[in-house]
């Protein structure tokens, strides 16, 4: 059973608009939460990350809100640019694991229209 | 990519033959995994080492094996593929919760 959903699979979204990408997760001992960002034919890259004793995490143009509540997550692009089009995949881990294994969701395609 | 090589990074290979990748790494970190990519599944972990000689399975080992002699390589055998196992392959590598990929091997099973 997937504990990392991400539904609505892709998205478009004119350059210098927000994009917004939502992430759900089932298991409470998650405690720590990534996005990746994968471009065809490369490997995921990291992107940001935010543990579950924050809200929000800020990088730049990229920021991670966190509502433990609802189990549930974003990621904010603001302002979307042409070279953002890639899959991005939210993943979760709980760190009393001890062994790193991230959980990923399937990813949503972003498409940036210049 | 973070020091990590995957070899190779295409195959073709026919059902019932046996296929090994292989996955470098000269971070010396200490977590490696194996996991594969397919459309409508995202990423799903296949096993993944914690130590020289030291693996677990992930969510989808069935059909896979790894060994780990060495710290900087880490192998994924498919004893007899099949065409379900038709995939996109990563290798990752971490010292903490954050994962570094490979570029991926695209194998295909004819």
């Amino acid at each position: 059973d997937q504990q990392v959903k991400q539904n609505s699979p892709s998205l478009s979204v004119q350059e210098g608009r927000i994009s917004i990408l939502n992430c759900d997760y089932t298991n409470s001992m998650f405690d720590y939460f990534l996005w990746y960002k994968k471009y065809p034919a490369e490997g995921p890259t990291f992107l940001i990350s935010i543990s579950s004793i924050k809200d929000k995490n800020e990088d730049g143009r990229f920021t991670v809100f966190l509502n433990k509540s609802a189990k549930h997550l974003s990621l904010h692009i603001v302002p979307s640019q042409p070279g953002d089009s890639a899959v991005y995949f939210c993943a979760a881990t709980s760190r009393g694991y001890g062994n790193n294994r991230l959980a990923f969701g399937k990813g949503n395609q972003v498409v940036v229209i210049p | 990519d973070a020091g990590i090589t995957q070899s190779p990074r295409h195959k073709v290979t026919e059902t019932g033959t046996p296929v090994t990748l292989r996955c470098h790494q000269t971070e010396n970190h200490r977590y490696m995994y194996w996991y594969r990519q397919d459309p409508g599944h995202g990423l799903r972990l296949i096993h993944y080492s914690y130590g020289v000689k030291d693996t677990d399975k992930g969510e989808v080992s069935d059909g896979y094996s790894v060994s780990r002699s060495k710290t900087e390589d880490f192998l994924l055998t498919l004893e007899s593929a099949t065409s379900s196992q038709t995939s996109v392959y990563f290798c990752a590598i971490s010292d903490n919760e954050k994962l570094f990929f490979g570029s991926g091997t695209q194998l295909s099973v004819l």
